[in-house]
């Protein structure tokens, strides 16, 4: 099974400042890599999908990047709704995998 | 617009059994596959079980197992999790998420929780 580490676990900052979060697959998924935001109390919803694709809606304040073992999900000016826990997930190889996630919180 | 709704949660007792159901709207439910997610209290998201869009391919984690079935009813636009011989470690929010068909989940449902405890 493929292993998602996180780092850091919890991410301090001030609003309107940017947030780099990494994501690290134990092998290589090649760009088949997604990231989640989940909010206290609500689901987790797509941001990113293929590594770099921003899904629907989603403001271009977020970006991703990386391929087979290094991702990066960087937010370029944090906004007061993106303090939120992000997740990572490889869906290269079986089972789909998720990291442990990431807790961007206000500094 | 999409809409997952998840049911069924609730408290049971270790070795009981449970039926979650998550019913679905606003999109073509034959024409996708869909998963079970779930996230155990403070904790990340664990991916459960797997359904194609015709119900004939299935996957399981390896933690669920033998003690898990998932189903769906096309007609009725609705996926099922039929939960047997739960232990302490199940307890968590069940999510039901629709797969894009790449193995990653374009919309979730609010989750329902599962507690297994006497």
């Amino acid at each position: 099974e493929t292993v998602m580490t996180q780092s850091p676990a919890t991410l301090s900052v001030s609003p309107g400042e940017r947030a780099t979060l990494s994501c690290r697959a134990s092998q290589s998924v090649s760009s088949n890599l997604a990231w989640y935001q989940q909010k206290p109390g609500q689901a987790p919803r797509l941001l990113i999908y293929g590594a770099s694709t921003r899904a629907t809606g989603i403001p271009a304040r977020f970006s991703g990047s990386g391929s087979g073992t290094e991702f990066t999900l960087i937010i370029s000016s944090l906004q007061s709704e993106d303090f939120a826990v992000y997740y990572c997930q490889q869906y290269n190889n079986w089972p789909p995998r998720f990291g442990g996630g990431t807790k961007v919180e206000i500094k | 617009q999409v809409q997952l709704v998840e049911s069924g949660g609730g408290l049971v007792k270790p070795g009981g059994s449970l039926r979650l159901s998550c019913a679905a709207s606003g999109f073509t439910f034959s024409d996708y596959y869909m998963s079970w997610i779930r996230q155990a209290p403070g904790k990340g998201l664990e991916w459960v079980s797997y359904i194609s869009s015709s119900g004939s391919t299935i996957y399981y984690a390896d933690s669920v197992k033998g003690r898990f079935t998932i189903s769906r009813d096309n007609a009725k636009n609705s996926l099922y999790l039929q939960m047997n011989s739960l232990r302490a470690e199940d307890t968590a929010v069940y999510y039901c998420a629709r797969d894009t068909s790449n193995w990653y989940f374009d919309y979730w449902g609010q989750g329902t929780l599962v507690t297994v405890s006497s």
